[in-house]
């Protein structure tokens, strides 16, 4: 597989379940991302890992958990979600965050929906 | 604070036709802009940025800083260029700031 996969494409879970979406970029790059897309809004930044450590928390709510054990593998742990939550979850990686040069080549993305 | 705006949802135009899809930013540094589409059943990818000032598919855009504009434009529009295109701003840290995305519709 290359560029950027991401498991599973669909997800339906209960407002007490604990699940996790992966990431895996087979693109050599040092940079991550996850990406929130609801139906009628813009793309939503949520983090952001460069070599392994998180740079960037947008504000995000702790019922989501990011872990990114190595440059290549990006988890985002879900635990007590709301049915608000239910939205497109998109993985993108780059060379680096240091430019604008650095392309973000993106997932195809998870379809959660939260009952 | 940064904002990207696209003020159309939906613009249709008939095959051969110009099309001009709106992108306005909002940022107090030097913006860098980029344009993205996503195709049917196909993943977000980039299509142009401005600091390349490259021509893709047809499409070009160009930074406008008094208008604070990065409009998309294509003279000739062709059925396979229908899509969702979103015009992005990049800010420091790698983070993207996407407008709300214009779908695109060519109609033959």
């Amino acid at each position: 597989e290359t560029g950027v996969t991401q498991t599973p494409r669909h997800l339906v879970m209960g407002m007490t379940n604990k699940k996790s979406l992966k990431c895996e970029q087979h693109l050599g790059h040092n940079a991550m991302y996850w990406y929130k897309q609801s139906a009628k809004k813009p793309l939503e930044l949520m983090f952001v890992y460069n070599f392994k450590e998180q740079t960037e928390n947008n504000s995000v709510p702790s019922r989501f958990s990011p872990e990114c054990p190595n440059s290549s593998h990006l988890f985002l742990h879900l635990h007590t979600l709301q049915p608000e939550d239910s939205a497109l979850y998109l993985c993108a990686s780059s060379q680096g965050t240091s430019g604008s040069i650095n392309e973000q080549f993106f997932g195809p993305g998870t379809r959660l929906t939260v009952l | 604070a940064q904002r990207v705006t696209q003020p159309e949802k939906l613009l249709s135009v008939f095959k051969g036709a110009p099309v001009e899809l709106k992108c306005n930013y909002s940022y107090s540094g030097s913006p860098e802009l980029f344009w993205y589409v996503q195709y049917s059943r196909q993943r977000l990818q980039l299509l142009l940025r401005h600091i390349s000032r490259e021509s893709i598919k047809g499409f070009t855009a160009d930074l406008n800083k008094g208008e604070t504009s990065f409009h998309l434009k294509k003279p000739f529009a062709q059925e396979e260029d229908s899509a969702m295109y979103y015009c992005a701003l990049w800010i420091e840290g790698g983070k993207l700031i996407f407008g709300q995305g214009t779908e695109l519709s060519v109609k033959p």
